[in-house]
């Protein structure tokens, strides 16, 4: 069975600055994809990026952008130049044959 | 267009009403999901249905009876609920069902019930 673990219940950030929040999996199968959602306080669950595990380039979505380790089974997100917005809660997602959420990161930008 | 609508927003309702969770989509996808979710806890899949039928049940107990009229409507029918259900309850849709059908889902804002 695959697991998604996010070893980080909590962080916090100066506004303009850069934080990376980690996501390690566990699974058998070789394609996959894994993705970062956020969920502000309002609730909404919005996809940040993507990653198809085939692709060996790392996915970059304007200030978010990931690191990628295929043998490590290591996916983290780095946000820089972090806004208030940013201010949400961060779940790490894996897409086998299903899809599995990691425990979540609250992550507070603070000015 | 890549929006999920859900409704109603909020939603109070007695253990011995009945009353349906609404969800829609017109972006053409035709895997469309529910899900529970509890404060700070990360989405729980509870039905997946694909091309408008019932794939995936995750063992959710019958008091919740989903529907799925059409291609673009997803229901959720709850009668005899426990004070346990009360959840933000999730909508979403993906593009291709099948292997992929996790791949890439698009969430509405969820509707809040609250079972008094």
């Amino acid at each position: 069975a695959q697991t998604v673990t996010q070893s980080q219940p909590e962080m916090s950030v100066q506004e303009a600055e850069t934080v990376t929040l980690s996501c390690t999996y566990d699974t058998s199968e070789s394609n996959y994809y894994l993705f970062w959602y956020k969920q502000p306080p309002s609730r909404q669950m919005i996809l940040v990026i993507r990653q198809e595990a085939y692709k060996q380039q790392n996915a970059t979505e304007n200030r978010f952008s990931v690191n990628f380790q295929k043998a490590a089974k290591s996916f983290s997100l780095k946000i820089s130049d972090s806004q208030l917005g940013d201010t949400a809660m961060y779940f790490c997602a894996f897409a086998g044959n299903k899809l599995v959420f990691g425990a979540g990161t609250i992550l507070r930008v603070k000015s | 267009d890549t929006e999920v609508t859900q409704t109603p927003k909020h939603l109070v309702m007695g253990m011995t009403n009945k009353k349906s969770l609404k969800c829609e989509q017109h972006m053409g996808h035709r895997a469309m999901y529910w899900y529970k979710q509890k404060a700070k806890k990360p989405p729980e899949l509870m039905f997946v249905y694909s091309y408008e039928k019932l794939s995936i049940n995750e063992s959710v107990p019958s008091r919740f009876s989903p529907e799925c009229p059409n291609s673009s409507l997803l229901n959720l029918h709850l009668h005899a609920l426990q004070p346990e259900d009360s959840a933000l309850y999730l909508c979403a849709s993906s593009l291709i069902p099948g292997g992929r059908a996790f791949h890439e889902q698009y969430f509405g804002p969820g509707t809040r019930l609250t079972v008094t």
